[in-house]
């Protein structure tokens, strides 16, 4: 069964702190790795990591997957009160199921 | 906003009934993927529609069904319904047939089963 494990689970980090999420992962047939933000509501797309796209960078909010590992790892920068919010990882199984499963998240609150 | 609409926003229901939860995706968007979240399982795939048809399938008890219509709107529907079934249920949608991109997720509908 595929499994993604998040960690740490929760974090707080003063503004400007810099910040790692890590993500490990198992599954039979890797098609890709996910990163979602969750605030209030729903989810919102971060980055999609793959065999071709190993690294991604949007801001001061980048990732890296260790297909080695099997991890991957999200990193913040200069981080500001509106980071605070549940990080999901997910990965992305190409075989005949098609799943995507999630981590638990990671919950990030940044104080001022 | 996602483009992503769920409704209701909030059902409250007791053990042993049935609820049907419903879902427009993104226009031009042909999947549609469905999740439920609890507080201490995380965000759990259930299943996937594309264009009609039942294409990936998750952690789906028998006792819920979903389908997706003509019109790519798409619908879940939970019956036998108990307590450990109260939690917020997803919809997301994405304009490819793998589930391994980008989806948009809907606000999602809360479901409390007394």
């Amino acid at each position: 069964e595929d499994k993604v494990v998040q960690s740490p689970l929760s974090l707080v980090v003063h503004e400007g702190d810099t910040v790692t999420l890590n993500c490990s992962y198992e599954v039979t047939n890797f098609r890709s790795l996910l990163w979602y933000k969750q605030e209030k509501k729903a989810p919102t797309f971060l980055f999609m990591l793959t065999s071709s796209g190993i690294e991604k960078k949007s801001g001061r909010l980048s990732s890296i997957l260790d297909k080695k590992e099997l991890s991957s790892i999200l990193n913040i920068t200069a981080t500001q009160t509106g980071d605070s919010a549940i990080y999901l990882c997910a990965v992305a199984d190409s075989g005949g199921y098609q799943k995507v499963t999630f981590g638990i998240g990671t919950k990030l609150q940044v104080i001022p | 906003d996602s483009g992503v609409t769920q409704t209701p926003k909030h059902l409250i229901t007791a053990t042993g009934q049935r609820v049907t939860l419903r879902c427009s995706p993104r226009s031009g968007d042909l999947s549609v993927y469905w999740y439920q979240q609890s507080l201490d399982q995380g965000l759990q795939f259930l299943i996937q529609y594309y264009n009609g048809e039942e294409r990936a399938k998750g952690n789906i008890l028998e006792r819920f069904s979903a389908q997706q219509f003509p019109d790519l709107h798409s619908e879940l529907n939970l019956s036998s319904l108990e307590l450990g079934d109260s939690a917020l249920y997803f919809c997301a949608s994405s304009l490819s047939l793998a589930g391994g991109g980008e989806q948009f997720f809907g606000p999602g509908t809360r479901l409390t089963v007394l």
